[in-house]
């Protein structure tokens, strides 16, 4: 079956520090990858996406690589904030004409402090 | 506007009792999702529905039982509720990309808490 292994956490860093958080994955065929963030208190957002290999997803200064030759997709960040404080999900979508569930990792907290 | 939305935000009730949750999507989308979320923040998912009908059913107790009355809602049951109930839910609903990918729209929320 699918799986996504995520880097344990909290990770703990300080302002301006950058940041990298591993994803790696399992699943046959060619899988769309994502990271998704979730503020205290609220639900999942997308961050950013990619669906084929070599693609790159960036939004609000992250960025990750879709690797399929080392099944990664690793969240980069240049210059951490203390806004982005959060737990941080990395996700697979199966390529299919069905309906198969997403699956989603174990969550990373990042905790940014000043 | 709110694209995906649920109610209550907070529920606290005690063992034995039955609760519902509703959720609702004004996003045009398909598909949607119940999850699970426990207290280290793992990710579980329990159901989906693509166009009111059940299309993923994970090994949930049967004390839970989803009802989608169309495509824009999906509400969740949950009878004899126990302590292990305590969690997180959260609705959401998608729609394939022209890539197959299905990204998720989240909502709020409901902060379950069973005494």
């Amino acid at each position: 079956g699918n799986s996504v292994t995520q880097m344990e956490g909290p990770v703990t860093l300080s302002e301006e520090a950058f940041l990298t958080i591993n994803c790696t994955y399992t699943a046959t065929g060619y899988p769309s990858l994502f990271w998704y963030v979730q503020y205290p208190g609220e639900g999942l957002q997308l961050l950013l996406k990619a669906t084929k290999a070599d693609d790159k997803g960036s939004n609000k200064g992250f960025e990750a690589t879709y690797r399929k030759e080392t099944t990664s997709f690793h969240l980069e960040k240049g210059s951490v904030q203390v806004s982005d404080s959060a737990v941080y999900f990395c996700a697979l979508s199966p390529y299919s004409g069905g309906y198969q569930k997403v699956t989603f990792g174990t969550g990373t907290k990042l905790q940014v402090i000043p | 506007d709110t694209a995906v939305s649920q109610t209550p935000k907070y529920l606290v009730t005690q063992m034995g009792n039955d609760k519902s949750i509703k959720c609702e999507q004004n996003l045009g989308h398909d598909t949607m999702y119940w999850y699970k979320q426990d207290s280290k923040k793992f990710l579980k998912i329990m159901f989906s529905y693509n166009n009111k009908e059940l299309i993923i059913n994970e090994t949930v107790p049967n004390r839970f039982s989803p009802k989608s009355p169309d495509k824009a809602h999906l509400n969740l049951h949950i009878n004899s509720l126990e302590l292990g109930d305590s969690a997180v839910y959260f609705c959401a609903s998608s729609q394939p990309g022209t890539s197959g990918s299905y990204e998720q729209y989240f909502g709020p929320g409901t902060r379950l808490t069973v005494t």
